[in-house]
């Protein structure tokens, strides 16, 4: 079976340090998405990747967090600075891209910022 | 805003009774939903769906209902089994948009054997 990769699966790093989460996305899969998973909010969207290009990262903190894809195999999301407030379980999820194709989801990365 | 809400953070049943999980959503133009099942410290697993121009869809032991003038959706679990026992999540989505889904906030299932 096909899976979505994350690494990390666990990270813990002290406020103020740079970190850098890596998903590899399904083989021939399109599109890309970060979520957080938080209990007040459940799963927010923080970035979405087409064809590796972004068409949404609204639900992203421009100032701290950044998105990319480098190539079609490898996305990465990176907290610089980060802070206690951005502990949670990242996801990453990748997709088809065509009609109503469910998104198929990676383990997580929990990150814990002391 | 939550769009999409799960009011019911947990339910317990007895395994061989029915679970409900309900959801419900404020956007209209949501036409498409999705139930997935989340095991601890693994990714949300793809459940079921439905589209807005049903209102009831069926795969083995798992159904999930709508009821679009109520902006509600349910999943029914019949019989329930200890192996159910997990986070569900809702989720809807615009066919217009991008395959942007708005997720709820889970409701954790418990089966009691």
């Amino acid at each position: 079976d096909a899976r979505v990769t994350q690494t990390p699966r666990h990270k813990v790093t002290e406020m103020g340090q740079e970190v850098t989460m890596r998903c590899q996305p399904i083989l021939g899969h399109n599109t890309v998405f970060w979520y957080r998973q938080t209990m007040m909010q459940g799963l927010e969207l923080l970035a979405y990747f087409r064809n590796r290009a972004p068409l949404d990262d609204s639900g992203m903190p421009k100032d701290r967090f950044s998105a990319e894809m480098p190539d079609a195999t490898l996305a990465t999301l990176k907290i610089q600075p980060s802070e206690p407030r951005d502990s949670a379980v990242y996801f990453c999820a990748s997709g088809l891209g065509q009609g109503y194709q469910p998104q198929h989801f990676g383990d997580g990365t929990r990150l814990s910022i002391l | 805003d939550q769009q999409v809400k799960q009011n019911s953070p947990s339910l317990s049943v007895q395994e061989g009774r029915i679970s409900i999980l309900n959801c419900d959503y404020t956007n209209s133009m949501f036409d498409y939903f999705l139930w997935y099942k989340k095991y601890p410290a693994e990714g949300p697993t793809f459940l079921i769906s439905i589209s807005s121009i049903k209102d009831k869809n069926e795969d083995g032991r798992f159904t999930v209902f709508l009821n679009k003038s109520a902006k509600h959706l349910s999943l029914h679990i019949v019989p329930s089994q200890p192996g159910d026992s997990a986070v569900y999540f809702c989720a809807a989505l615009n066919s217009g948009g991008y395959q942007k889904v708005t997720f709820g906030t889970g409701t954790k299932l418990q089966v009691i054997p």
